[in-house]
């Protein structure tokens, strides 16, 4: 079964440290993944775009990572600050016959805290 | 631009009644798409388009109707609401299918709550 699952559910740190968040996949044929941004209340926002070829890929503070062998990705926050309290969505898209599929992880919960 | 919007942002049904979620691109898309999101779960497709005059069922299409009529807009109609149907109602667009290095623009959601 194709899934997309994140970790962890939800994770607090302060101002001005970094961070990591975990995507696992087994979706399968991989076609992309991409990382958005959830703020409360309003629509995801695209922060990275990866394809199979590429292992790693910056968006200013965000970072995100891929390792296709293992089918593993991380996203990377550097210096946090109180606007990077959102959540945090992990998708995949696979190739198919007909067309692609897109499936979203659940994302993670990260506050910020001064 | 605009973007993607969305219309209404909240909206509370008694069971059985009928609405339409209304969703405009001004980005000259090709490809839209109706999402739900539910708490604890990622975003499920309901259905979506490739082109004006286009309809598919995505993952989650039961109770839902769409249509496109018009290549910025994209509506999501719900016949007889059930309480099932309560969640939060994302519609985006993208220039293709967003299989490879595309990305998908997403509305600022609707609310819908079914009693």
């Amino acid at each position: 079964k194709n899934q997309v699952e994140q970790s962890p559910q939800s994770l607090i740190i302060l101002e001005g440290k970094n961070c990591t968040l975990q995507c696992n996949y087994t979706v399968s044929p991989f076609s992309n993944l991409r990382w958005y941004k959830q703020d409360t209340g309003r629509g995801p926002v695209s922060l990275t775009i990866m394809t199979f070829s590429e292992n790693t890929k910056s968006n200013g503070r965000y970072t995100a990572t891929l390792d296709a062998d293992t089918k593993q990705s991380s996203l990377h926050i550097t210096a946090s600050q109180l606007s990077d309290s959102a959540s945090y969505i992990c998708v995949v898209s696979s190739r198919r016959t007909g067309g692609f599929k897109t499936i979203f992880g659940a994302g993670t919960r990260l506050f910020v805290k001064a | 631009n605009a973007g993607v919007t969305q219309t209404p942002k909240f909206r509370v049904l008694k069971t059985g009644q009928s609405m339409t979620l209304l969703c405009a691109q001004d980005m000259n898309h090709e490809y839209m798409y109706w999402y739900r999101q539910d708490p604890g779960m990622g975003l499920r497709l309901i259905h979506y388009s490739v082109g004006e005059g286009t309809t598919a069922k995505g993952e989650v299409p039961d109770g839902y109707n769409v249509s496109r009529l018009k290549k910025q807009n994209f509506l999501l109609g719900l016949e007889s609401a059930a309480p099932s149907q309560t969640s939060v109602y994302f519609c985006a667009s993208s220039p293709d299918e967003g299989g490879w290095t595309t990305e998908q623009y997403f509305g600022p959601g609707t609310r819908l709550t079914v009693t």
